[in-house]
Order: structure tokens, then sequence, then C-alpha cells
């Protein structure tokens, strides 16, 4: 089973400000990973897919990057909706699997 | 639009039996795989059973392989897990969701079971 660790576990910033969540697999996932975003009482939305492309209606503030073991996901600019708990998923291998997740916090 | 929407979710025993139900609309159901993807309170989320699109290949998170079986009626739009031997660590809000191909693009807004005496 391929482990995704993500990291930091809490992310303390302020609306304005860039965030950078990182997600690391235990081997190559090439580029079959995706990025989602989960608020309190919501279902998960994708935001990003095979490590960069934007799903529909994403805004342009959320990028991905990496291939292999290292991924990152950046805030640009962080909006006040932008807090919230956001999750890598691995698609290689079965079973998938689901980092632990990074929650972006107000600082 | 796509929708999806969970049903039956409940409070069972331990060793106890449910059947779930996700039923879809809004895009061809019989040509794409689905998921089932669970959240225990407090935690993350758990990649549970996929199905393909003409239901021949299905796969099982480990921790449920055994006990859950994931089915899918193409003539009524609607996807289905029953779960049998239930355990109190199967305790969680389920969701189904649509493969996209490259991700999971939809979801459906998820039904809580409660594995308790």
């Amino acid at each position: 089973e391929i482990v995704l660790t993500q990291s930091p576990a809490t992310l303390s910033l302020s609306p304005g400000e860039r965030a950078t969540l990182s997600c690391r697999a235990s081997q190559s996932v090439s580029s079959y990973l995706a990025w989602y975003q989960q608020k309190p009482g919501q279902a998960p939305r994708l935001l990003i897919y095979e490590a960069s492309n934007r799903a529909t209606g994403i805004p342009a503030r959320f990028s991905g990057s990496g291939s292999g073991t290292d991924f990152t996901l950046t805030i640009s600019s962080l909006e006040p909706e932008d807090f919230a708990v956001y999750y890598c998923q691995q698609r290689t291998n079965w079973p998938l699997t689901f980092g632990g997740g990074t929650k972006v916090e107000i600082k | 639009q796509v929708q999806l929407a969970e049903s039956g979710g409940a409070v069972v025993q331990p060793g106890g039996s449910l059947r779930l139900s996700c039923a879809a609309s809004g895009f061809m159901f019989d040509s794409y795989g689905m998921h089932w993807v669970r959240q225990a309170p407090g935690k993350g989320l758990e990649w549970v059973a996929f199905i393909r699109y003409d239901g021949t290949n299905r796969y099982y998170a480990e921790s449920v392989k055994g006990r859950f079986t994931v089915s899918r009626d193409n003539s009524k739009n609607t996807l289905y897990l029953q779960m049998n031997s239930l355990r109190a660590e199967d305790t969680a809000v389920y969701y189904c969701g649509k493969d996209g191909g490259s991700g999971f693009d939809y979801w459906g807004q998820g039904t809580p079971v409660s594995v308790s005496s």
C-alpha cells in the first residue's frame, strides 16, 4: 500500500498570504496524484488532478506541482473561503490512498 | 447537473448488516466507475471500494475486504454498498464518488453509519 504523508498537519496563515502544502509518497506515483479541499460538514471537492491540472471551476490561485514521490499544493494568496482541510490522494496502485490531511487555519 | 445522493445510513449493532445506496443523476452513470469513501468522526478520508462502469472489476480496502460488497444497477442509476459483520471502527460518514478518470470529480453529501451497542 502506498502511504501518503502530508505536512505540515496544520498551517496557520493570514488572508492574502501564500500557502505551501506538501505530500510525500512512500513510492513513486508518477503524476497520478490529486488534491481535494474539504470544509466542515461538506463533502470533499476536487482541486487538482494528475499533480498539476486544475479541476473545472477551480481558481487560478490554486496550483499543483511535483512528480514521483514529492508533491506540492500552493495557494498563491489565501482568500477567506480557502481555510479548510486539504487532502492528497494517489491512484497509481490499489488500494487507493489518501494522505492524512493539512488543515489551513486563520492565524 | 451531476448529483449523487447517498441513503441507508443508520445506527446498527456490532455484527449487524446495512446496505447503503447512492442514486446518481445528471451524467451517463453506466459509463463511469464509482467509489465509496468514508470518514470516521474527526478523522481523514479513507477509500473503501471501487466498481468499474460495467461491474466487471471491483476493488476493496483491506479493512473491509470479505465484509463489504460494492455493486451497481445501471438500469436504476444506483450504486450500492452491502456492509456485513459491522464493527465499531466502521462508524463513519460514507460518501459515494464518481470517478472522472483522474480523480473523484463529484461526491455525494454522505450518509452516516454508526456501529454501537
